[in-house]
């Protein structure tokens, strides 16, 4: 079993829908936890990043993490077609963070 | 030079070759990584280094093998290239290792073909 596990999609939705991404874990320790956008052949770049239990809204952007369900989500609201890209989750201790497959997310104008 | 560069590109190599890739970062962040990027699997952890002088394995580290001489730079070297090497390799760096500061920015990936 993948550390952390995620759908790869592709999801496809149209422009103005709120999207929900999402991700669960495995291991009860994992404290951090963080969301990367992968544009086509580029580097992952770092979205949002979290600590333990609850919520962070960044514009658009909301992630939550329920420690209890080992679940990590990611909503976007208005969402535009820039967003279209593939979307990573990430979770780890202090020492290593491991990456989702990623979920790739169309966004039609 | 801003952020992370790595070099070559792209590259298509012979198996039983031996591959050095490159990467540089400018941030004068601590820790570096090394991951791979296969379809369906998402980025494994190849190897680590907390700070210069010092380095990890990480998921899938045979076959690899990295060193850090320095703070800037963090070679990968492929010693004897198979087939299943084959795939986009990405650099990263911290800040440092651990918690939130391991917030790791990434470079632009080299895409490796092994034949």
């Amino acid at each position: 079993q993948k550390e952390v596990e995620q759908d790869p999609g592709p999801l496809s939705v149209p422009e103005g829908a709120i999207v929900s991404l999402n991700c669960t874990y495995s291991n009860s320790a994992f404290q951090y936890f963080m969301w990367y956008r992968q544009y086509s052949r580029k580097g992952p770049e770092l979205l949002m990043y979290t600590y333990s239990s609850g919520n962070k809204e960044d514009g658009r952007f909301t992630a939550q993490v329920d420690k209890s369900s080992k679940y990590i989500s990611l909503f976007i609201r208005d969402s535009q077609p820039s967003d279209s890209a593939t979307y990573l989750c990430a979770g780890g201790d202090f020492n290593k963070f491991y990456f989702g497959s990623g979920t790739k997310l169309n966004v039609k104008p | 030079i801003a952020g992370i560069t790595q070099a070559p590109t792209s590259q298509i190599l012979a198996a039983g070759r031996r591959m050095t890739l490159r990467c540089t970062q400018d941030m004068r962040h601590n820790a570096m990584y090394w991951y791979r990027q296969d379809l369906g699997l998402g980025l494994r952890l190849i190897h680590y280094s907390n700070t210069a002088g010092t380095t990890g394995k990480g998921e899938v580290p045979d076959g690899y093998s990295v060193s850090r001489a320095n703070t800037d730079d963090f070679p990968l070297t492929l010693a004897s290239a198979v087939p299943s090497q084959t795939s986009v390799y990405f650099c990263a760096s911290s800040v440092a290792s651990g918690g939130l500061t391991d917030t790791q920015y990434f470079g632009p990936g080299t895409r490796l073909t092994v034949l």
